[in-house]
């Protein structure tokens, strides 16, 4: 079945450091990718997404590119802040109407 | 953006009681919502996807007597945990979407504590 792996953390970056968080998948057919943040005691919001192969998806700083060539949707974002410390998700939504995570980064920034 | 309402955000139950968790799409209509299970410094399980007007679809190993999904509208959709125990202790989420929309909206999340 469709599935998502990204690089498990957690990820300790100093302030303005660049960042990237890794993400394959594994789908049949064409998924659209997503990224979201959850915060400490919160629930998920949608970062960034991408529908089809070369999208790319940016909001506050991040971007992703839907690579189908290497089945990749990695996350970047030039120069981090402390306000971005958050577990980040990769997911793929695929033809059978779900939504599947990865298990998820966890990300440190020190002032 | 949408929005997509959980209530409560924190329950504490007694073991053997049953806790029920809605979710509401306050600004779209939630053809398809999905119900999922966290676990501590863990991904989201996805325990079941229901459609407004018909059964849920359960993952496989979640117990559907156990974890009694409604979707009787097109804007709440509510997670019925039956005869709580301390193992059902866990953060539930809701996510919400709209009909030919890739993108789902999530709640803000459940903290369920059985005692």
């Amino acid at each position: 079945g469709d599935s998502v792996t990204q690089m498990e953390g957690p990820v300790t970056l100093s302030e303005e450091a660049f960042l990237t968080i890794n993400c394959t998948y594994t789908a049949t057919g064409y998924p659209s990718l997503f990224w979201y943040v959850q915060y400490p005691g919160e629930g998920l919001q949608l970062l960034l997404k991408a529908t089809k192969a070369d999208d790319k998806g940016s909001n506050k700083g991040f971007e992703a590119t839907y690579r189908k060539e290497t089945t990749s949707f990695h996350l970047e974002k030039g120069s981090v802040q402390v306000s971005d410390s958050a577990v980040y998700f990769c997911a793929l939504s695929g033809g059978d109407d779900k939504i599947i995570f990865g298990k998820g980064t966890r990300l440190h920034i020190l002032p | 953006g949408a929005v997509v309402s959980q209530h409560p955000s924190r329950v504490i139950c007694k073991s053997g009681t049953s806790v029920k968790i809605e979710c509401r799409s306050l600004d779209f209509q939630a053809t398809t919502m999905f119900w999922y299970r966290q676990f501590p410094k863990q991904s989201l399980m996805l325990m079941a996807t229901s459609n407004e007007g018909s059964k849920a679809t359960y993952e496989q190993g979640v117990e559907k007597d156990k974890f009694l999904i409604n979707h009787a509208s097109l804007t709440l959709s509510t997670l019925t945990v039956t005869s709580a125990h301390p193992e059902d202790s866990s953060f539930y989420i809701c996510s919400a979407r709209q009909f030919m929309n890739t993108e789902a909206f999530f709640g803000q999340g459940t903290r369920l504590t059985v005692v």
